[in-house]
Order: C-alpha cells, then sequence, then structure tokens
C-alpha cells in the first residue's frame, strides 16, 4: 500500500511479557517517528530516526523501550517487561525528512496495546 | 517548552454548518508551525492544515481554515459547510521551525465533534 503500514493492528498480551510493533513507512521517507496516544490524550512523542540512526530518543519513558530502523526502512518498537501502564495506541508516522515546509506527517493507524 | 490547550473536549454541529474548534498555544520559538490532524475512529491521524508563524494571511484548505491569532497565541480551526463524514477527534499541534527539534510535534488532548444529521 502507498500508505504507513503498521503490525499488528492489536496486541494483547499479559504483564511481563515482550512485545514488538513494526512500523513500514512509506516508500523513500526518510524520516520516521513513534509516538504514544494513551486514552483521552493526544499522541506523545516517542523517538525520532532520520535513515537508520535514532537522532532522538528522549521520549522513550524508561530503558524497557527501545527501537530500530536498521536499513533505514521498516522500524520496530520494542517493549520489554511491559507494564499495565503501556497499554495505549502506538503510532507510527514518516515525513520526506524532518523540519520541512509543512513538516506534514504521514501517520499510520497504529498499534493499540493492551496490557493485562 | 511547547504547548497546546484545546479547551473544548466535545462539539456537536449540523451538517452544512460551520464550527470552529478552539486551539491556543505556547511556545517560546521565535519560528513554529501550527497543525490541525483529524483522527476518525480507525485511529489514522490525518493531516488537515498547516500555519507557519510567519505567514502573513491564515491558510485555507477546501472547507477547512485556520484562524490564526498571533498576539492571542490562538490558532482555530474552521470547518465550513460541515458533512457527517467529518464527525472525528480533531487535534492541534505545533513543533519549532527552528532549532534542534523541528521535528517533534506537540499535540492537544483533542476535541470530538458530532455532526448531526
Amino acid at each position: 500500500g502507498a500508505g504507513v503500514s503498521q503490525t499488528p493492528s492489536n496486541k494483547v498480551t499479559e504483564k511481563g511479557k515482550y512485545v514488538e510493533l513494526r512500523c513500514d513507512p512509506i516508500s523513500g521517507h526518510t524520516a520516521l517517528y513513534w509516538y504514544r496516544q494513551s486514552l483521552g490524550q493526544g499522541p506523545e512523542f516517542l523517538i525520532y530516526f532520520q535513515g537508520t540512526g535514532a537522532a532522538d530518543d528522549s521520549g522513550l519513558p524508561n530503558d524497557r523501550f527501545f527501537a530500530v530502523r536498521p536499513e533505514g526502512s521498516v522500524s520496530t518498537l520494542k517493549i520489554q517487561r511491559t507494564e499495565r501502564g503501556d497499554s495505549a495506541v502506538y503510532l507510527c508516522a514518516s515525513s520526506l525528512g524532518a523540519g520541512t515546509m509543512t513538516g506534514e506527517l504521514f501517520f499510520g493507524e497504529g498499534s493499540r496495546l493492551t496490557v493485562l | 517548552a511547547q504547548k497546546i490547550t484545546q479547551t473544548q473536549p466535545g462539539m456537536f454541529v449540523q451538517e452544512k454548518e460551520a464550527v470552529t474548534l478552539d486551539c491556543t498555544y505556547d511556545t517560546s520559538d521565535p519560528s513554529y508551525g501550527l497543525f490541525w490532524y483529524k483522527q476518525p475512529s480507525s485511529g489514522e491521524m490525518i493531516f488537515l492544515i498547516y500555519q507557519g508563524s510567519y505567514d502573513q494571511q491564515n491558510a485555507t484548505e477546501g472547507r477547512y481554515s485556520l484562524n490564526f491569532q498571533k498576539a492571542r497565541k490562538s490558532a482555530n480551526l474552521v470547518i465550513s459547510a460541515s458533512q457527517l463524514g467529518d464527525s472525528a477527534m480533531y487535534f492541534c499541534a505545533m513543533r519549532a521551525n527552528s532549532g534542534g527539534s523541528n521535528y517533534k510535534l506537540t499535540f492537544g488532548k483533542g476535541t470530538l465533534l458530532t455532526v448531526n444529521p
């Protein structure tokens, strides 16, 4: 497809388990972002990739969260030892570059994570 | 630090009428961008409109216009001729356009718009 693709769309897991969320950005987009949206809130920034490197991971809440983008395209957000408070929708977005004229981000439909 | 405030948790509008969704912001950045996104029940965030802080004119995109009042630090979204398909959550967001964090969007809490037939 032409848009940002995220899998799985829904993930239910138990407290303490490990989870991986995948994002396939729009082809040719060098910038990739992860945001987290808790119930009743707007999205909150987690991490930004420019190419393969994480240019800013200051939004990751703690060291249980990690993200990679090894070939500069697909990205995986990894959460270790999940906690109930990690339950949220994880949104991925991509753009041609950061800080462009409009900076339009194209978002996926998100991965809804529920930790029981 | 940047902050976006959307004071309307929910709004109702009659089909074919216009509606204004409020957004105020706070920033110390001299150059910044303001965005509106629509989030239907599918969850995808859809970009609607952008306003740069130095733009002289208010942005317009089809039925969407952004009422930018810089002195009041407000960036209200106006939707004209509402349609049933406009029912969704609407988020105001901002980003610094200079400095080292010109990629990071700060979002408000959103406004749930319901269009009645």
